[in-house]
């Protein structure tokens, strides 16, 4: 069974470009959470999308979008990038039930030059 | 509100003693937790959850987890640390109200030959 893909697994940036980052999801989990990872601050939730509707959000700006479609793969993407943004970003998929683990992809880092 | 604290930032343990890393949770309604392991530059592995039943929950990796309904606590022990369990832990708790998972800060574990 593949687990979850993220694509790419590196990027640089230039500040002020835009992004856009993909997550395939394990066959069967409809929902997609998106989380950003800096060393200083952790894990930090940026949204969740379930069967195609995002079911929770987090708190960051409008520049962080993301979408999922209908075979559940999901991306984010983040616009007029900011030094600030250099992170790891993590994809987790999960069955969408409140006692279902979540299973997270290698990440995609990005760092903003 | 749903709350995840691991009170130690790092924790220090000779390889072959027992570790225990903390976590206290704060949720509404039924608790269901989770642990997951993170190494360098990876993403998050999933290691053992609590959903109902007995306290002693058993994972990956030869680790366990107790759950303490009185002192709203979940910590991961294992009997005899390796090397390689070196790496970041968190614990999360599942929001019963929207499903989001909500983080522990992470607990850096560090194994000494």
């Amino acid at each position: 069974k593949a687990g979850v893909t993220q694509t790419p697994r590196y990027l640089i940036k230039t500040r002020g470009q835009q992004v856009t980052l993909s997550c395939s999801p394990i066959s069967g989990h409809r929902s997609v959470s998106w989380y950003q990872q800096t060393p200083g601050q952790g894990l930090q939730f940026l949204f969740e999308y379930f069967s195609e509707t995002q079911r929770n959000k987090g708190n960051f700006p409008g520049r962080f979008s993301g979408r999922q479609f209908s075979n559940s793969r999901s991306e984010m993407n983040v616009s007029t990038l900011e030094l600030g943004d250099s992170a790891l970003y993590l994809c987790a998929s999960s069955r969408g039930g409140e006692n279902t683990e979540a299973f997270f992809g290698q990440g995609t880092r990005l760092t903003v030059v | 509100a749903q709350s995840v604290a691991q009170p130690e930032d790092q924790v220090n343990v000779a390889e072959g003693n027992p570790l225990t890393v903390k976590c206290t949770y704060s949720v509404s309604g039924n608790p269901y937790l989770f642990w997951y392991v993170q190494y360098p530059n990876r993403g998050l592995q999933f290691l053992l959850k609590y959903i109902t039943g007995d306290n002693l929950v058993k994972g990956s990796y030869g680790f366990e987890a107790e759950f303490n309904k009185s002192q709203t606590s979940f910590h991961l022990k294992k009997p005899s640390a390796l090397v390689s369990d070196s790496a970041l832990y968190f614990c999360a708790v599942r929001d019963n109200s929207n499903y989001q998972l909500i983080w522990g800060a992470g607990t850096k574990l560090i194994i000494k030959p």
